[in-house]
C-alpha cells in the first residue's frame, strides 16, 4: 500500500540552529501535505498544509518564518525550523491527505525534535 | 476546532469488546468518518473509516448512526496490542483533517 516516509526519526540540535525534515510519498503523487506538531501526551496540532508548486497555508498561530515549509515536487515536501529553541522540541508528523475524502490519511512516523 | 468529541480515556479487559464512541454533531453530508490510532512516539496508524453504512475491516467495525451525528469503532475482542489513543476525524470537503484529544483506551489483562 502507500507509504509516507518522514526523515529524520529523531534529531537532537543546538539551540539557533536549523533543521530540517523530510516528508516523502512513495507510490503515489500527494498535491498537498499536512505537517502536525506534538506535545507529550496531547494531540496532532496541524501547524500548517504545503501545497505542490505554491505557498503553504499556515494555522492560525503558526509563524511562518519559524517553520519554513517547501512542497518542491509532487512526492516531496519538507519543514525546516528555523533558528531552534528548546521550546520547539516536540514530536512533528507529516501526512498526505486522502486524493479524495473518501479515502484514508497516510502518515509518516515521525520526527522526534529535541533542542538543547 | 477538531468538530468531534470524544471521551478521554477508556478502559477493557482483554479479549472483551470495546466501543469507542465519537459525536460529530455539525457533520455535513459530503464528510466521511475515519479512526485513526496512535502508540506513543508514532505516526497515527489508519483504522477504519466511512460515510453512511456501517463498515467492517480486520482491525475494527465502524457503526455509523442513521443521522450520521455519532458514531462507534468496535474492537471486537481488545488485545494489550490494542491500547493506544483513538482519533475520530471527520473528513471534511477540503481535506481538513483536524484532530480532537482522542480517546486514550487502555486494556487490561
Amino acid at each position: 500500500g502507500a507509504v509516507v516516509s518522514q526523515h529524520p526519526s529523531r534529531v537532537i540540535c543546538k539551540s539557533g540552529t536549523s533543521v530540517k525534515i523530510e516528508c516523502r510519498s512513495l507510490d503515489f503523487q500527494a498535491t498537498t501535505m499536512f505537517w502536525y506538531r506534538q506535545f507529550p501526551k496531547q494531540s496532532l496540532m496541524l501547524m500548517a498544509t504545503s501545497n505542490e508548486g505554491s505557498k503553504a497555508t499556515y494555522e492560525q498561530g503558526v509563524e511562518k518564518d519559524k517553520f519554513l515549509i517547501n512542497h518542491a515536487s509532487l512526492t516531496l515536501s519538507t519543514l525546516t525550523v528555523t533558528s531552534a529553541h528548546p521550546e520547539d522540541s516536540s514530536f512533528y508528523i507529516c501526512s498526505a491527505p486522502p486524493r479524495g475524502f473518501d479515502e484514508k490519511l497516510f502518515f509518516g512516523s515521525g520526527t522526534q525534535l529535541s533542542v538543547l | 476546532d477538531a468538530k468531534t468529541t470524544q471521551p478521554n480515556s477508556m478502559e477493557s479487559n482483554e479479549e472483551e469488546p470495546v466501543h469507542l464512541p465519537c459525536n460529530h454533531s455539525t457533520i455535513s453530508g459530503t464528510d466521511y468518518i475515519h479512526w485513526y490510532r496512535q502508540l506513543p512516539s508514532q505516526g497515527p496508524e489508519y483504522v477504519i473509516h466511512g460515510l453512511t453504512s456501517n463498515v467492517n475491516n480486520r482491525m475494527a467495525s465502524l457503526a455509523i448512526a442513521e443521522d450520521r451525528k455519532s458514531s462507534t469503532l468496535i474492537l471486537h475482542r481488545a488485545t494489550l496490542r490494542d491500547a493506544a489513543v483513538y482519533y475520530c476525524i471527520r473528513g471534511s470537503y477540503n481535506n481538513d483533517m483536524r484532530f480532537g484529544a482522542g480517546t486514550r483506551l487502555t486494556v487490561k489483562p
